[in-house]
Formats: structure tokens, C-alpha cells, sequence
């Protein structure tokens, strides 16, 4: 089992919905999560991170933790057409952060 | 300081032959990572530094690889007799040792192994 999973895509939503990314990882003593945004022939860069059970909200986004279930979220709020790009989901490893595959994100005017 | 910075931009060779990429992390960032990325996928760790000390490699990593960052400032990542599987995006990043999950990466130097 990888240590991150995460549908690759694309997800499609119109401009205005909200958008859910998903990520479930295997260790179950993960303690921080990270969710970081690729423009297509972009470098990652990080956009939210979460520690804590629960919901984390910065202006659009929110990122929800389920340990309980080993599940990670990012929901985009009225989403714009600017939001198209891939996200990925990481997890902190022995002495390096873990990358998922990365769900591709397509919102469409 | 502008960022985590990378040179080459791009890079073309030819099987067999060895090719060296740069990285000049963010000044104050003791925390240097190597990550490799090809086409839908997301990175893969090969490397890390505390500041000049080479901590964790990754297995996938072959001998062909090797990386080096003298004083603990800019980092170099050098491959030999490249192959074409070897063909991908070359990712620095930094960070400080108390937010280790914070990367900053760099433009990338993408690598093409004809």
C-alpha cells in the first residue's frame, strides 16, 4: 500500500461550486498533513496544512482531518477558473515529506 | 531573497553522459531536499541535507546519483552516464528544521536523456 493515495483525476466542477480532494495515507502515527498546488509546468507550493482533527479554514479553503479513518481533505470554495491545477497531498516520512500522485483539478467558466 | 533557485532551467544530453544541476536554497532554510517528478506523477524524494550533513537517500536512488552541499549553502546533484529513464523534472527544495513540512521548491531543472 503506498503511503498516500489520491485519485488522480481530472475533477471537473463549474465555476462557483465547491470542489472536495481527497487523500488517505497508511501511517496511522502521522501527525501533520500537507496540501500543496502545481500549475501545469509550475513547482509545487504549499497552500495549507493541518495538524489537528477537524476543520482548518483559510479564505477559501478548508482542509479536514479524519485520523480516525486515515483521511485528508481539501474543499476550494467558489471555485475559480484560476484554481485549475494539481494538488497534492503529503505526509511527513522518515526525514522527508511524502507526495501523493496528485488530483488534477479542472474548473470550467 | 528571492527563492529557492536552480540551474540549469533545462538540460539535453545524450545517454551515457553525466550532467550536474545546482540549487541555492533560501538563505536562512538549513533543510535542503532533491525530489524527481515525471509526467503525472507527484514528486519522489531521492535526498536530504541538514545543513552540510547528507541524512537520508533513497533507495531508489542509484550509485549513478550522487549530491553534495559543501559549507551547507547551495547543493549540487550530479548524474553519471545518464540513461533515458534518468529523463524527468529535478526538484530543489528548502526549509527550515522546525517546519519541515514546508517546502519551498525551485523552478525545477528539467532533464532530457535522448
Amino acid at each position: 500500500q503506498k503511503e498516500v493515495e489520491q485519485n488522480s483525476g481530472p475533477l471537473s466542477v463549474p465555476e462557483g461550486a465547491i470542489a472536495s480532494l481527497n487523500c488517505t495515507y497508511s501511517d496511522r502515527g502521522s501527525q501533520s498533513f500537507f496540501w500543496y498546488r502545481q500549475y501545469s509546468g509550475k513547482s509545487p507550493e504549499l497552500i495549507m496544512f493541518i495538524y489537528s482533527n477537524g476543520d482548518k479554514e483559510d479564505g477559501r479553503f478548508t482542509a479536514q482531518l479524519n485520523k480516525a479513518s486515515q483521511y485528508v481533505s481539501l474543499l476550494i470554495r467558489d471555485s475559480q477558473p484560476s484554481d485549475s491545477a494539481t494538488y497534492l497531498c503529503a505526509v511527513p516520512g522518515f526525514q522527508k515529506l511524502v507526495f501523493g500522485t496528485g488530483t488534477r483539478l479542472l474548473v470550467s467558466p | 531573497d528571492t527563492g529557492v533557485s536552480q540551474d540549469p532551467r533545462h538540460k539535453i544530453t545524450k545517454r551515457g553522459q553525466n550532467v550536474t544541476f545546482r540549487c541555492d536554497p533560501i538563505s536562512e532554510h538549513n533543510r535542503l531536499y532533491w525530489y524527481r517528478q515525471t509526467l503525472g506523477q507527484g514528486p519522489e524524494f531521492l535526498t536530504y541535507f541538514q545543513n552540510e550533513a547528507q541524512l537520508e537517500k533513497s533507495r531508489l536512488l542509484s550509485d549513478r546519483f550522487s549530491a553534495e552541499r559543501p559549507k551547507g549553502s547551495f547543493s549540487t546533484l550530479e548524474i553519471q552516464r545518464t540513461e533515458q529513464g534518468d529523463s524527468a523534472m529535478y526538484l530543489c527544495a528548502s526549509s527550515k528544521s522546525d517546519r519541515a513540512g514546508e517546502l519551498f521548491f525551485g523552478e525545477g531543472s528539467r532533464l532530457t536523456v535522448l
